[in-house]
């Protein structure tokens, strides 16, 4: 069964630093999906990794993707009050099923 | 382009009542459609997939009698949940996908489902 572990659950960050979350697996799986909920709504795409050494940047986040190691990882680069809000990365089980890591709740604060 | 509604946003209902939510891609056809949970603070649960003109397949837990999942049409699906209780409070959200933007899924807005 597939399991998808982020860590860490919650981060309170000062603007302006970086910081990175991670995104652990358990078995093998070629796509990996971030998105971003704001609190009350639906979810937001942010990153679609679909292979190995994949990196893909918007703004000041940076998503990669290591399928050797099962490890995705969201780097945050000089944080701003806007990028509040819960990150979650979903993995997708080989049958069309995303599996949703536990989430990750940013608060950045001045 | 890519576009799933959900009607309603939100409802409030009485306990032992059934709710029927909807699920809409508005702007492409959905071969498949998800449904899924979550609860205040935690993540999204998998509950069921629907394909279009066939039976859902329910997640393990999940009681299918309950949870009643019809997907008649490439463009609509809806949840109804039967005999409502306060621990089916929750937000539910659905997806869905088709075959021209490869396996990625379009989430819906969500709809707050609060049994009193």
């Amino acid at each position: 069964e597939l399991k998808v572990e982020q860590n860490p659950l919650f981060l309170s960050m000062q603007e302006g630093k970086n910081y990175t979350i991670y995104c652990n697996y358990s078995t093998t799986s070629d796509r990996l999906y971030w998105y971003r909920q704001d609190p009350g709504k639906s979810l937001e795409s942010l990153f679609v990794l679909l292979s190995n050494g994949a990196v893909k940047q918007e703004g000041r986040l940076m998503a990669s993707l290591d399928t050797k190691a099962r490890l995705s990882t969201l780097h945050i680069t000089a944080a701003v009050h806007d990028l509040s809000a819960t990150y979650f990365c979903a993995v997708d089980s080989g049958a069309d099923k995303l599996i949703f890591g536990t989430g990750t709740r940013l608060q950045v604060f001045p | 382009g890519a576009v799933v509604s959900q009607h309603p946003s939100w409802v409030i209902c009485k306990s032992g009542t059934s709710v029927k939510i909807e699920c809409r891609s508005l702007d492409f056809q959905a071969t498949t459609m998800f449904w899924y949970r979550q609860f205040p603070k935690q993540s999204l649960m998998l509950m069921a997939t629907s394909n279009e003109g066939s039976k859902a397949t329910y997640e393990q837990g999940v009681e299918k009698d309950k949870f009643l999942i019809n997907h008649a049409s490439l463009t609509l699906s809806t949840l109804t949940v039967t005999s409502a209780h306060p621990e089916d409070s929750s937000f539910y959200i659905c997806s869905a996908r088709f075959p021209g933007k490869g396996y990625e899924q379009y989430f819906g807005p969500g709809t707050r489902l609060t049994v009193t």
